[in-house]
């Protein structure tokens, strides 16, 4: 079946400007992950999406980074007044398990790379 | 999670077993061996996991010693599109946690 689907693959933007970043999860997936990966770097957490319950933002690196998902499915990241330190790949993942399941097996979108000007 | 420890780099030649190691000496009993790849420019692709028996699918096999204390990813004939990073993760067996990659193996495929 279909995996993560991620848009755009690349986005270029300068300075100051906002994006947001749209991620299609797996067909049923009811949990929701955004990672960065900063050149030669690890995963970075942003936020986690589970059902209807309220999103783990404690990964957010500052209040120009939000996220949504609309009904439980697509999950749109936006940043606001984009700085050069937020050039990274943009990673989303989704898996079956959320919460009191069992192991959670996260599934990967190609990613987005951003660079900011 | 426990901490994992894997080698920097292996080469394999196309058309071997690749065999990775990973060494997760503090893992608890809940904990399970996951393994994620990463191959250059693109998005991590889960490989496979295990909680105490030896697991196989079309990518992979995952043998875990009895002491669950270290494990062997094998890839049976590796292919020139196997060379990436390969992560070993110990993560909890339940609720959510989000993935935290070490340093990985970089595996080197050669013809």
């Amino acid at each position: 079946g279909a995996g993560v689907s991620q848009s755009p693959s690349n986005k270029v933007t300068e300075k100051g400007k906002d994006v947001e970043l749209r991620c299609d999860p797996i067909s049923g997936h009811t949990a929701l992950y955004w990672y960065r990966q900063s050149l030669g770097q690890g995963l970075e957490f942003l936020i986690y999406f589970q059902g209807n319950s309220a999103p783990d933002k404690s990964g957010l690196p500052s209040d120009r980074f939000s996220a949504e998902r609309t009904g439980g499915s697509v999950s749109t990241l936006t940043i606001q007044r984009t700085q050069q330190e937020d050039s990274a790949v943009y990673l989303c993942a989704s898996s079956l398990v959320g919460i009191g399941g069992g192991a959670d097996t996260q599934y990967f979108g190609p990613g987005t790379r951003l660079t900011v000007l | 999670d426990a901490k994992t420890t894997q080698p920097t780099s292996m080469d394999c030649a196309e058309g071997r077993a690749a065999n990775l190691p990973c060494n997760h000496s503090t893992i608890s009993g809940n904990e399970y061996v996951y393994w994620y790849r990463q191959i250059h420019s693109q998005g991590p692709q889960y490989i496979i996991h295990g909680l105490k028996n030896n697991e196989t699918n079309e990518m992979a096999s995952l043998i875990i010693t009895e002491d669950r204390k270290s494990s062997t990813l094998i890839l049976p004939h590796a292919t020139l599109r196997d060379t990436a990073v390969y992560y070993c993760i110990v993560r909890v067996a339940s609720g959510y946690s989000t993935l935290t990659f070490g340093k990985g193996t970089m595996l080197l495929v050669s013809p």
